[in-house]
């Protein structure tokens, strides 16, 4: 069965600075999806960025980047320019790829941002 | 183009009473899940649907639980009776069900508070 681990509970950055969150995936297949959703105060999920397991180029969307090391099974977030709006609780999840998979979260990390 | 829409985005409600949660996924969207999030278990999957059929429920946590799918643009989770232990947010999202579309998008949430 694959495990998705977020080994930081809680994690802060300064306004405007870099801020890497980890991520660590086990699993047995070869061609997955994965993700970083942000879950604010309203509790609502909001994709933030997604990784095919397949394509070697790490995603980027604006400020959000992710560095993806299949061999390791590491995912991890930068979020650069920190804004106060960022402050959130981010997860890691799975999916394998055929469509009808569930999605697998990890645990959480809930990022404090300073001014 | 609107999100996954669920009602009601907050309940409360009496221990024994019959609660009902509605989801109506993404238009086009295949599959259909539903997930609860407490404090001490984090992000569950309770069940999911593919082309309205129950593929896994496992996560369903006893008989009081069940779900329902008569369509393609409505499912239900249905609670009865209630517990406290049941106070949590629920979630229902959607997903695609093509090549490339593996993204989850999730509703907003019902926030449950069982007494």
């Amino acid at each position: 069965a694959q495990t998705v681990t977020q080994s930081q509970p809680e994690m802060s950055v300064q306004e405007a600075e870099t801020v890497t969150l980890s991520c660590t995936y086990d699993t047995s297949e070869s061609d997955y999806y994965l993700f970083w959703y942000k879950q604010p105060p309203s509790r609502q999920m909001i994709l933030v960025i997604r990784q095919e397991a397949y394509k070697q180029q790490n995603a980027t969307e604006n400020r959000f980047s992710v560095n993806f090391q299949k061999a390791a099974k590491s995912f991890s977030l930068k979020i650069s320019d920190s804004q106060l709006g960022d402050a959130a609780m981010y997860f890691c999840a799975y999916r394998s790829a055929g469509n009808t998979g569930k999605l697998i979260f990890g645990q959480g990390t809930t990022l404090q941002v300073k001014p | 183009d609107a999100g996954v829409i669920q009602s009601p985005r907050h309940e409360v409600t009496e221990m024994g009473q019959e609660v009902t949660l509605r989801c109506k996924p993404i238009s086009g969207h295949n599959s259909l899940f539903w997930y609860r999030q407490t404090m001490m278990r984090g992000l569950e999957l309770l069940i999911y649907f593919n082309n309205n059929v129950p593929i896994d429920d496992s996560g369903m946590p006893e008989d009081r639980f069940s779900a329902k799918m008569p369509n393609a643009s409505f499912s239900t989770l249905k609670i009865q009776p209630s517990e406290p232990r049941d106070s949590a947010v629920y979630f229902c999202a959607s997903s695609p069900d093509r090549v490339g579309g593996n993204t989850i998008y999730f509703g907003e949430g019902s926030w449950l508070t069982v007494v």
